[in-house]
């Protein structure tokens, strides 16, 4: 079957490092998204994942092994504006239909 | 580039009547575009796969009586909630695929359904 976790909430400090988790199990894996969605909002993409390895961009990088299915969404140099919440989705199918976990709500503190 | 946008962006319905929603690519065209339900402090789950020409692909548990998927051009789909109840108040989005590129969804602003 399908299965994609990520952590509800995590916190974090303005100005920190925070690496947001997320682990899938599925069949016919295209690549993996994350997006972020404040309250209220539409999600906006961030990245997207295809071959194992870390991607950069900017303030966020993110990381896909696909062998071990697990994906990390890294934020350096934190603002308060990054509050939202983070989604992992994996593609599948000719079709690229997303799956969403959860999603992890994250909250920058001063 | 790639801007979906969808109205209206809010709207509050009396139990029993129908509301249609659109979603739109603005500056680019869109083969297939998705529709997705989200409820309060849940994830987005997909609803269906809207095909320009062609019926749309339903997941399971939607109605498709129900929710009535129409996408006639290549920069519109519409979603129309039929008899629509409270339990169907919740945040509708769309998304679209670039054309040419099948990977990247980018998504609509989202429309709010209160039923009352």
């Amino acid at each position: 079957g399908q299965n994609i976790d990520q952590p509800t909430e995590m916190t974090a400090t303005e100005g920190a490092i925070v690496q947001i988790n997320c682990t899938y199990q599925t069949s016919g894996f295209n690549g993996l998204f994350w997006y972020q969605q404040h309250a209220g909002e539409a999600p906006t993409f961030l990245s997207y994942n295809v071959l194992d390895g870390l991607e950069e961009k900017g303030r966020f990088s993110s990381f896909l092994s696909r062998s071990k299915g697990y994906s990390y969404l890294l934020l350096k140099e934190l603002q308060m504006k990054d509050s939202a919440s983070y989604l992992c989705a994996f593609s599948t199918g000719g079709g690229n239909k997303l799956t969403f976990g959860t999603g992890t709500q994250l909250k920058v503190e001063l | 580039g790639a801007v979906v946008s969808q109205h209206p962006s809010w709207v509050i319905c009396k139990s029993g009547t129908s509301v249609k929603i659109e979603c739109r690519s603005l500056d680019f065209q869109a083969t297939t575009m998705f529709w997705y339900r989200q409820f309060p402090k849940q994830s987005l789950m997909l609803m269906a796969t809207s095909n320009e020409g062609s019926k749309a692909t339903y997941e399971q548990g939607v109605e498709k009586d129900k929710f009535l998927i129409n996408h006639a051009s290549l920069t519109l789909s519409t979603l129309t909630v039929t008899s629509a109840h409270p339990e169907d108040s919740s945040f509708y989005i769309c998304s679209a695929i670039v054309g040419g590129n099948t990977d990247t969804q980018y998504f609509g602003p989202g429309t709010r359904l209160t039923v009352l």
